[in-house]
């Protein structure tokens, strides 16, 4: 079945302590997108990948790093975690072209104290 | 910055009523696509429209791209408690960036 995976599903963390979201999808596609969503402002693209060590900020990149070591892997790090990246979470995956389908994973609920 | 507005944000209907959701930018668009997600879940890509006047239908679901690609809206006949989610339009403009971008959503409540 076609999927895109992230994990964890839930995440309580306290400010300060690194953590790292895990993204996985086995649809071989080249294009990933990390998003945060916030009540009232929509789906806001963190980072994206166009491919293997190919990756570009897009909204709002600050307080996040991301890796593109593998195709199928695309995991969202934030190091020094604040209350105000408290949010919900989405990896998208698509495959080459302007007009493709996002795929997203069922999202990472983090709540950072 | 490449904006992608919707309206109404929040829409609270009854049962078989009919409603139409708005998608409008500054910017031109080569295709939109429309999601819907429902809670705990990611979006899902309910229809992709590329070509500028184009209409699509998906069963009581109506899609207009504009003529100029700079907008669209999505119109809804006979609205069923099933239909209650976020709708999100979405799209690349055409100004060479690979940015995949949302609208601000529409909240769609039918009420039984």
């Amino acid at each position: 079945e076609a999927q895109v995976t992230q994990n964890p599903r839930y995440l309580i963390t306290v400010t300060g302590k690194k953590l790292t979201v895990t993204c996985s999808q086995n649809m071989n596609h080249e294009y990933m997108s990390w998003y945060r969503q916030d009540p009232g402002l929509g789906l806001r693209q963190i980072y994206y990948s166009m491919n293997v060590e190919v990756t570009d900020k897009g909204d709002v990149p600050e307080g996040y790093k991301v890796s593109r070591k593998e195709k199928r892997n695309f995991p969202l790090i934030l190091e020094s975690p604040s209350p105000n990246q408290t949010s919900l979470y989405f990896c998208a995956s698509r495959s080459r072209g302007r007009d493709t389908e996002a795929f997203f994973g069922q999202g990472t609920r983090l709540t950072v104290v | 910055t490449q904006l992608l507005e919707q309206s109404p944000q929040f829409l609270s209907i009854q049962e078989g009523e009919n409603l139409t959701v708005y998608c409008n930018s500054s910017s031109v668009f080569s295709s939109l696509q429309w999601y819907r997600q429902e809670p705990g879940e990611g979006p899902v890509l309910l229809v992709t429209v590329v070509t500028g006047g184009e209409v699509k239908k998906l069963k009581r679901l109506t899609f207009q791209f504009g003529d100029a690609r700079k907008d669209s809206s999505l119109h809804i006949t006979a609205a069923q408690p099933g239909d209650t989610g976020l709708y999100l339009c979405a799209g690349h403009a055409t100004s060479g960036t690979y940015k995949y971008i949302f609208g601000t959503g529409t909240r769609l409540k039918v009420l039984a």
